[in-house]
């Protein structure tokens, strides 16, 4: 299957950390994708990880990716207000350059 | 220097009329995409085209049709338009050093009615 499952909503406080998680299910890919949406903008690539890898780090962003269980997450520490938006969790299918995108999460970073 | 461009940025039309939206990437890329995003946001992915040959092409109407003139462009044509039609719709391109990774443009809002 080619299900990418992320929960809908996610609300912190400015200053702390926000973990964004998602699941999915075929495990042939090669990388994994994290994209931000911003309010009326495209999604823009953030960040990604190799299938082999565990953790990936870039400044603010932590990717950390069990392969067994299927699950990636994204950790932005000392969220701000700019980093609200909502985050794709991504996979790629096959050969075609085909991303299977999860439903999003939107992030909601209060003062 | 805009990378991915899209016209126009919001159309409202009326069921059954038949409507062009154009994209544009300046970027050099080889391969170009239209996604629909939905009112949940969920993003679908409904064409892709590689050196202006078709390479995707998902479970969508026949009303839908694009058209690459060539590599840097890639214009979505909708026949016959229904109101569930109503969506943003994403032109994106790849091609770069990332594989996987996409420039979108801003998006189309599509309002039937």
């Amino acid at each position: 299957g080619e299900d990418v499952e992320q929960s809908l909503f996610l609300s912190v406080r400015e200053g702390d950390s926000s973990v964004i998680n998602c699941t999915y299910t075929d495990s042939s890919s090669t990388y994994l994708y994290w994209y931000k949406q911003e309010p009326g903008a495209g999604l823009q690539l953030l960040t990604y990880i190799f299938s082999n890898m565990d953790m990936k780090q870039d400044q603010r962003l932590t990717v950390l990716l069990n392969k067994k269980d299927k699950h990636l997450s994204l950790r932005i520490a000392d969220t701000q207000t700019g980093d609200s938006a909502i985050y794709f969790c991504a996979h790629g299918s096959g050969n075609t350059g085909k991303l299977i995108f999860g439903q999003g999460t939107t992030l909601q970073v209060k003062p | 220097d805009t990378a991915v461009s899209q016209t126009p940025k919001y159309l409202v039309t009326q069921m059954g009329n038949d409507k062009s939206i154009k994209c544009e990437q300046n970027l050099g890329h080889d391969t170009m995409y239209w996604y629909k995003q939905d009112s949940k946001k969920f993003l679908k992915i409904m064409f892709s085209y590689n050196n202006k040959e078709l390479i995707i092409n998902e479970t969508v109407p026949n009303r839908f049709s694009p058209k690459s003139p060539d590599k840097a462009h890639l214009n979505l044509h909708i026949n016959s338009l229904e109101l569930g039609d109503s969506a943003v719709y994403f032109c994106a391109s790849s091609g770069g050093q990332v594989r996987g990774e996409q420039y979108f443009g801003p998006g189309t809002r599509l309002t039937v009615t």
